[in-house]
């Protein structure tokens, strides 16, 4: 399958602090990258979609200028959390779909667990 | 936007077949159904995906009936490293927006020894 990577996979950080996650397809090309956020034991949260060359698409309740998101390639997204405070602590995982591939299917890359201590 | 029900947490023993049974009554005509696996802070593993009848890959197997409004994923002889949450998902992409493929609260399946 399709091979989405993230990194770092884990990052501490200071309040305070912006801290950027990077999310790459590495044997496609991806006009379109999802951000998901997912908390210990619960389910995976769309924050936004990200669109190669334009602004990303954000969710209800997900604060644009607090997640940054840039898609500057058609292989790399990036996710800064910015002035990160402990409740920003959480698992992001990134995702990418094939384009025109059947059903549209998504594929995650390994996750980021950012600690913000 | 198809909402999905599966239950929320199954357990099994070793070699056995296990059967996770999807519910998504509200599936449009153009949506597909996949399967996902997730480990503890892992990203979600593609499994399946399927739109009617039955699909078959090396690890798992998908049912869809005609009405396609539940699918069943079947595991076949699982093992203890098949413990992990499995998520279905309906919907497609359109647009460019993953609003239709939304999670539901995916089922956790134990295996025991």
């Amino acid at each position: 399958g399709a091979v989405v990577s993230q990194h770092p996979s884990r990052v501490i950080c200071k309040s305070g602090t912006s801290v950027k996650i990077e999310c790459r397809s590495l044997d496609f090309q991806a006009t379109t990258m999802f951000w998901y956020r997912q908390f210990p034991k619960k389910s995976l949260m769309l924050m936004a979609t990200s669109n190669e060359g334009s602004k990303a698409t954000y969710e209800q309740g997900v604060e644009k200028d607090k997640f940054l998101i840039n898609h500057a390639s058609l292989t790399l997204s990036t996710l800064t959390v910015t002035s990160a405070h402990p409740e920003d602590s959480s698992f992001y995982i990134c995702s990418a779909r094939i384009p025109g591939e059947a059903g549209n299917t998504i594929y995650f890359g390994e996750g980021s667990w950012l600690t913000v201590v | 936007l198809a909402k999905t029900t599966q239950p929320i947490s199954m357990d099994s023993y070793e070699g056995q077949e296990v059967n996770i049974t999807c519910s998504h009554n509200n599936i449009a005509t153009n949506d597909y159904i996949t399967w996902y696996q997730q480990f503890p802070s892992q990203g979600p593993r593609f499994i399946i995906q399927g739109y009617k009848t039955k699909v078959t890959n090396e690890v798992a197997s998908l049912f869809i009936p005609a009405d396609r409004k539940s699918s069943t994923l079947s595991l076949p002889r699982v093992s203890l490293s098949d413990t992990a949450v499995y998520y279905c998902l309906v919907g497609g992409i359109s647009s460019g927006s993953a609003r239709q493929l939304t999670f539901g609260s995916g089922t956790q399946l134990t295996v025991l020894p």
